[in-house]
């Protein structure tokens, strides 16, 4: 199993860009999260999906951020415009499903830089 | 509003040391509490998950135990090794993961 795959790994951009991260679940996994992580905040929820249908979006600081799951195994989160205070590193993670014995399987993340 | 809060924030022992790690939380109407560990420039790692009827879980030389009534865990980790150093997560769910802080963890050669 590939395990889930987030892209870029880094990106860096400017202030005002159009910012996309990308992340391919684990196959058969009904549930999809996207996290933050700062050093001064730890790791906080963003959003997450439970069979392609947003739950949750409280954590979605700003209308900038945007997330959608186009398919059962693909989700994207853009940021628009981008913001130096957006600097963090994003992970995404899913699941067979929410609130069970089942973990959540988190990818590498992606670490997101705006100047 | 739940709050995890894990204590120590960081930790340095000599290999072999066997030593105890701990998470406290506010609300117990938790699903489950999970341990994960994170070595730097990764994602998280599922280490352990324990229900919220079970007492504790076991895996290798890692231990964790669940009080829910004082909202409490612990992860014990038996004979260290270098191997080990990374950041501990823990995590509880309730209708959604919250996270601590973590304890980074350093073990000596």
């Amino acid at each position: 199993d590939a395990g889930v795959i987030q892209s870029p790994r880094h990106e860096v951009t400017e202030m005002g860009q159009e910012v996309t991260l990308r992340c391919k679940l684990i196959s058969g996994h009904n549930s999809l999260f996207w996290y933050r992580q700062t050093m001064m905040r730890g790791l906080e929820l963003l959003i997450y999906f439970n069979n392609n249908v947003p739950i949750d979006d409280s954590g979605m600081p700003e209308d900038r951020f945007s997330a959608k799951m186009p398919n059962a195994s693909f989700s994207t989160l853009k940021i628009q415009p981008s913001e130096p205070r957006d600097s963090a590193v994003y992970f995404c993670a899913s699941s067979l499903s929410i609130g069970s014995d089942q973990p959540q399987h988190f990818g590498d993340g992606t670490r997101l830089s705006i100047l | 509003k739940q709050e995890v809060t894990q204590i120590p924030a960081a930790l340095s022992v000599p290999e072999g040391e066997n030593l105890v790690l701990n998470c406290s939380f506010t609300d117990s109407a938790i699903y489950n509490l999970q341990w994960f560990r994170q070595d730097p420039g990764k994602g998280l790692t599922s280490l352990l998950l324990i229900q919220s009827s079970q007492r504790e879980q076991t895996s290798g030389r890692l231990n964790a135990s669940l009080d829910k009534s004082s909202g409490r865990s612990t992860l014990y980790i038996a004979a260290s090794q270098p191997g080990d150093s990374a950041t501990y997560l823990c995590a509880v769910e309730g209708y959604k993961l919250i996270f601590g802080s973590g304890t980074r963890l350093l073990v000596r050669p």
